[in-house]
């Protein structure tokens, strides 16, 4: 089975940084990447499928690129909101395996 | 808009059985696959199953493959599994999620759209 591999497993970063979150697939699987967010206390929500499309109603500071092995999901101007932990999911084929999730909070 | 509400969570022994159901509303059940997604405390997402639309394939995990089993019900908009043979690290809160279905560049992306507030399995002796 492929496995998600992210990095890294947690991060501190100010108001308006740029963030960026790397997901590595030990196979490659074109672009059938999605990104999800989990805030604290609540259940995942989409934010990102096909490696970069936004999901409708997601703020334009989330971003995601790469196809193949290599994924990054980027927040360009980190807000306090954004505070959550962020998980890749690969979805061309079963199992739709998660990575193990990077834990983002502010400095 | 869609609503999707999961139940049959609770405390049970090792070695026992328990049977979650998610039912969906607010949306076209019959037409979308389903999926299954746990978290144990403080851990990460893990995949469980889907189900496809019509309930004629489904998919497992390796951790749960044998002992879960996925079945739906479309005329009562109802996703149930089926936990057997119950261990420990089956503990955590069990999400069903409806598959959302795009186009990009004329390829399909299935991904998890919608999710539902979780029930709680706890595994216990």
């Amino acid at each position: 089975d492929i496995q998600m591999t992210q990095s890294p497993s947690s991060l501190s970063a100010s108001v308006g940084d740029r963030v960026t979150i790397s997901c590595r697939a030990s196979q490659a699987i074109s672009n059938y990447v999605a990104w999800y967010q989990q805030k604290p206390g609540q259940v995942p929500k989409l934010l990102i499928y096909a490696a970069s499309t936004l999901q409708s109603g997601v703020p334009f500071r989330f971003s995601g690129s790469g196809s193949g092995t290599e994924f990054t999901l980027t927040i360009s101007s980190l807000q306090p909101e954004d505070v959550a932990i962020y998980y890749c999911q690969k979805y061309n084929s079963a199992p739709r395996t998660f990575g193990g999730g990077t834990k983002v909070d502010i400095k | 808009q869609v609503q999707l509400v999961e139940s049959g969570g609770g405390v049970v022994q090792p070695g026992k059985s328990l049977r979650l159901a998610c039912v969906g509303s607010g949306f076209r059940f019959g037409a979308y696959a389903m999926h299954w997604v746990r978290q144990a405390p403080g851990r990460g997402l893990e995949w469980v199953t889907l189900t496809s639309y019509d309930g004629s394939q489904t998919y497992y995990s390796d951790s749960v493959k044998g002992r879960f089993t996925v079945s739906r019900d479309n005329s009562k908009n109802t996703v149930s599994l089926q936990l057997t043979g119950l261990t420990p690290e089956d503990t955590g809160v069990y999400f069903c999620a409806k598959e959302g279905i795009a186009t990009v560049q004329g390829l399909i992306h299935q991904t998890l759209e919608s999710w539902g507030q979780g029930t709680l399995v706890i595994v216990s002796s």
